[in-house]
Order: structure tokens, then C-alpha cells, then sequence
């Protein structure tokens, strides 16, 4: 079992929709969670932590379950501009960072 | 955002060329990172420092070589590479693990390698 799993993906919605992205991860020890984007051909960047009670960021919404080690990320009136790749990022205390495959969403028009 | 620099940000090399990339961060952290991005593959961790000490090589072949002077400055050196080398290289930073408080990582905007 790969230690950080994603949507497989592509997600197609049309402007205005809202989609929610979906990761488990495999280390109970896991104490660190990050969603990232990145766009075609440029670096990842930080899109938001991921808190224990969940957290808001304006039309982005992270959800953390501890128990069933799940964490979610809902995009609310989705813009052309939410067009990118987003990657699940999972830490341990001592231990390097990993990453999912990501999951692709694409709005369009 | 230059919290993290990269240069250079395209380079073609020749299989029998060397050359280096650079990464400098500017946010005060102590851990860097080198990760290989293969076209429409997901992240390869290469290497970690952790106050200039390198604390993971995630077998990567000898054609890479890191160098971490300082802190604030990492290095990888290529020499003699292969064209499925060929990808985005990308470095990152964050507090290390020792040090507390969070761990955001950050990434530079990358090296887009081409090896002929």
C-alpha cells in the first residue's frame, strides 16, 4: 500500500461547481498534512495546512480524520483559475515529507 | 514569492558536460531538499539536509552530487548524465524536524533539465 493515495482523477467540473478531493495515508505516526497545487510545468506551492478541528481558507475547506486517517479538501465555486494539480502532503515527527500522486482538476467555462 | 531561488531555471547539457544547480532560501530554514519531477510523474525525493547534514539519499545514482555549504544554500552537481535524466529539478525548504513550530515546505521555482 502506497503510504499517501489520492482520487485518481482527472476531475472535469464547470465554473461555479463544487468538488472535494479525497487522501488516506498509512502512518498512524503522521502529524503533519498539507494540501498543495501546482500548475503545469511550475513548482508546487503551499495551499493550506491541514488543522485537527479543520480549517477554512475563503472558498477551500480541509478536513483531517485522525481515525480513519483521511483528509479531505473541498473547493467551493470553483474558478478557471482552480485549474491545477493538487497534492496531498503527509509528516511525521523525524521523518521526510510525502507526497501523493496528486489529483488533476480541471474547470472549465 | 522569492523565498526560495533556483538558478538556472532551464539548462541543456550534454551527456559528457558538468554542470551545477543552485538553491538558495531566504526564509530561515534549516532542512533543504532536492526532488526530481519526470514529465507528468508525480515528486522523487533525491536528498535531505538537515542542518547542513545530509540525512537521506534516496538511492540516487552518483551523477548527482549534493552540496550543502550553509543553511540557506544547496547544490547538486551533475556530471556525466543520461538523457532520461532529463526532468524538472526542484528545491525546497522548511523547518527541520528538531527545530519545532510548523513545517511548511516551500519550493523554488525549479531547473527545467534537458540532457542531449
Amino acid at each position: 500500500r502506497k503510504e499517501v493515495e489520492q482520487d485518481p482523477g482527472p476531475f472535469n467540473v464547470p465554473e461555479g461547481a463544487t468538488v472535494a478531493f479525497n487522501c488516506t495515508y498509512s502512518n498512524s505516526a503522521s502529524q503533519s498534512f498539507f494540501w498543495y497545487r501546482q500548475d503545469c510545468r511550475k513548482e508546487p506551492k503551499l495551499l493550506m495546512s491541514v488543522y485537527s478541528s479543520g480549517n477554512e481558507d475563503g472558498r477551500f475547506t480541509a478536513q483531517l480524520n485522525r481515525a480513519s486517517q483521511y483528509i479531505s479538501l473541498l473547493i467551493r465555486d470553483s474558478k478557471l483559475s482552480d485549474s491545477a494539480t493538487y497534492l496531498c502532503v503527509v509528516k511525521s515527527y523525524g521523518q521526510n515529507f510525502v507526497f501523493g500522486p496528486g489529483t488533476r482538476l480541471s474547470v472549465l467555462p | 514569492e522569492t523565498g526560495v531561488t533556483q538558478t538556472p531555471r532551464h539548462l541543456v547539457m550534454g551527456m559528457t558536460n558538468k554542470k551545477s544547480l543552485k538553491c538558495e532560501q531566504h526564509l530561515g530554514h534549516n532542512a533543504m531538499y532536492w526532488y526530481k519531477q519526470s514529465a507528468k510523474k508525480p515528486l522523487e525525493l533525491m536528498f535531505v539536509y538537515n542542518f547542513k547534514e545530509q540525512t537521506e539519499n534516496n538511492s540516487v545514482p552518483s551523477r548527482f552530487s549534493p552540496e550543502c555549504p550553509n543553511s540557506s544554500h544547496l547544490f547538486l552537481h551533475l556530471h556525466t548524465l543520461q538523457p532520461e535524466d532529463s526532468a524538472l529539478y526542484l528545491c525546497a525548504s522548511s523547518q527541520a524536524s528538531t527545530a519545532g513550530g510548523s513545517y511548511e515546505q516551500y519550493f523554488g521555482p525549479g531547473t527545467r533539465l534537458t540532457v542531449t
